[in-house]
């Protein structure tokens, strides 16, 4: 059962801004930072947001994240067809002897 | 630029033990954690646990007493083993690459394609 708690669905037109929310608790997101990974079906997820709103290269700034207290946050602004996928936030979780805990996942729909 | 590719066999009967390896080509498994991560179908990721390049290793607790992950510098790889396996541990299993940061803080960054098991007899 996961600890990071995301909606099962968003959805938007092309061009459209579509936000996705992650729930955590102080032992994850709320003390150490959030990474968000996107899946499309049948593939390998890919790293998009690292350190709450950092982008790897190659990755459109039409992505960004944010991080508030015990939540985090992905934003896709300007949606296109290629951005329909499942999207996963995670974090490290101090609880126990620590260890890295993934969201429930949010699949995006390009209407 | 790296690349991960996972190998090992497809089918595995309950009870026995799922054995899985992933090769780093391309680049070296020095300086880096390496983490195992699996996928049921049709639900969400989980992470197993890492290794680093060095033999440390962390463990998901509910899987601590059945997972064993292992390195191989001289290879380029990095092993898992999990233990009496039953058909809840048939998934899709990645490796995966991350920088070494507290808490895992930049994320995984490189992922292998993925392998599938199916645990039935």
């Amino acid at each position: 059962q996961s600890v990071l708690t995301q909606p099962p669905s968003a959805s938007g037109t092309p061009g459209q801004r579509v936000t996705i929310s992650c729930s955590g608790s102080s032992s994850n997101i709320g003390s150490n930072t959030a990474s968000w990974y996107q899946q499309v079906p049948g593939t390998a997820p890919k790293l998009l947001i690292y350190s709450n709103n950092q982008r790897p290269s190659g990755v459109p700034d039409r992505f960004s994240g944010s991080k508030s207290g015990t939540s985090a946050s992905l934003a896709i602004s300007g949606l296109q067809s290629e951005d329909e996928a499942d999207y996963y936030c995670a974090a490290w979780d101090d609880s126990l002897s620590g260890l890295y805990v993934f969201g429930t996942g949010t699949e995006v729909t390009v209407l | 630029q790296v690349h991960l590719q996972e190998s090992g066999p497809g089918l595995v009967k309950p009870s026995e033990t799922l054995s899985l390896t992933c090769t780093v080509s391309g680049g070296s498994i020095s300086n880096y954690f390496w983490s195992w991560i699996r996928q049921p179908p049709g639900k969400g990721l989980e992470w197993i646990g890492y290794i680093h390049y060095t033999g440390t290793t962390n463990y998901k607790p509910s899987l601590e007493s059945r997972v064993t992950i292992s390195v191989d510098t001289s290879k380029n790889q990095f092993s898992v083993k999990l233990s009496s396996v039953t058909a809840a541990d048939t998934a899709v299993y990645y490796c995966a690459r991350h920088r070494e940061v507290p808490a895992f803080a930049h994320g995984m960054d490189v992922w292998g394609q993925g392998t599938t098991v199916t645990v039935s007899s």
